[in-house]
């Protein structure tokens, strides 16, 4: 099995600060990973899928890198309402999720 | 638009068994294979399993194997996942969602206690 390791699991940063989360698979997983961001109380929200494709309607702040094993969710300019977990999900082969990065506002 | 509704809260006895349902709506229900995760209480998400309703095939991640019997009535355009031999670890919030580049859509969750 795949195994995702996410970073940080704890985020704080001011408002218009550069964020950036970590995940790291422990194979090859080409280009087949996708961000997601969950609200308190809510299902999660795609936010990027294979790596950087941008999901319709998600701000053009948050921005996906990556291939192989080392991938990055961007937030270009931290707004209040981006305070959430963010996950990361590999689906090269079968499907795991990252372990989760909780971002909070300092 | 794209539409999955789940079923309400489920308590459970210790040992007893659970049946969640999601109904979709929105789509062709057999166009798309439908997934469940997990997110235990404070915790990340599992990927359990998805069928397809098309053929009634499914694919379960090997923890999940006896855990979770997924099924889909294409009359109804509805899913379901029986959870069986609930144990205090089965305690979650249970999710469809339709995978399609991304998860982009997600029921509203399932909270399923299990409480003697």
């Amino acid at each position: 099995d795949i195994q995702m390791t996410q970073s940080p699991s704890f985020l704080s940063a001011s408002v218009g600060d550069r964020v950036t989360i970590n995940c790291k698979a422990s194979q090859n997983i080409n280009k087949y990973l996708d961000w997601y961001q969950q609200k308190l109380g809510e299902a999660p929200k795609l936010l990027i899928y294979n790596t950087n494709s941008l999901h319709t309607g998600i701000p053009s702040r948050f921005s996906g890198s990556g291939s192989g094993t080392d991938f990055t969710l961007t937030i270009s300019s931290l707004q209040p309402e981006d305070v959430a977990t963010y996950f990361c999900l590999q689906h090269n082969s079968g499907l795991t999720f990252g372990s989760g990065t909780k971002l909070e506002i300092k | 638009e794209v539409q999955l509704q789940q079923s309400g809260p489920e308590v459970g006895r210790p040992g007893s068994s659970v049946k969640i349902s999601c109904k979709a709506s929105g789509y062709t229900f057999t166009d798309y294979v439908m997934n469940w995760v997990k997110q235990s209480p404070g915790q990340g998400l599992e990927w359990i399993g998805w069928i397809d309703p098309e053929y009634g095939s499914t694919d379960y991640a090997e923890k999940f194997k006896k855990k979770a019997t997924l099924t889909a009535d294409t009359s109804s355009s509805t899913a379901y996942i029986q959870l069986s031999s609930l144990t205090s670890e089965d305690t979650a919030t249970y999710f469809c969602a339709q995978y399609y580049d991304g998860f982009a859509y997600w029921g509203q969750g399932t909270l399923v206690t299990v409480s003697s």
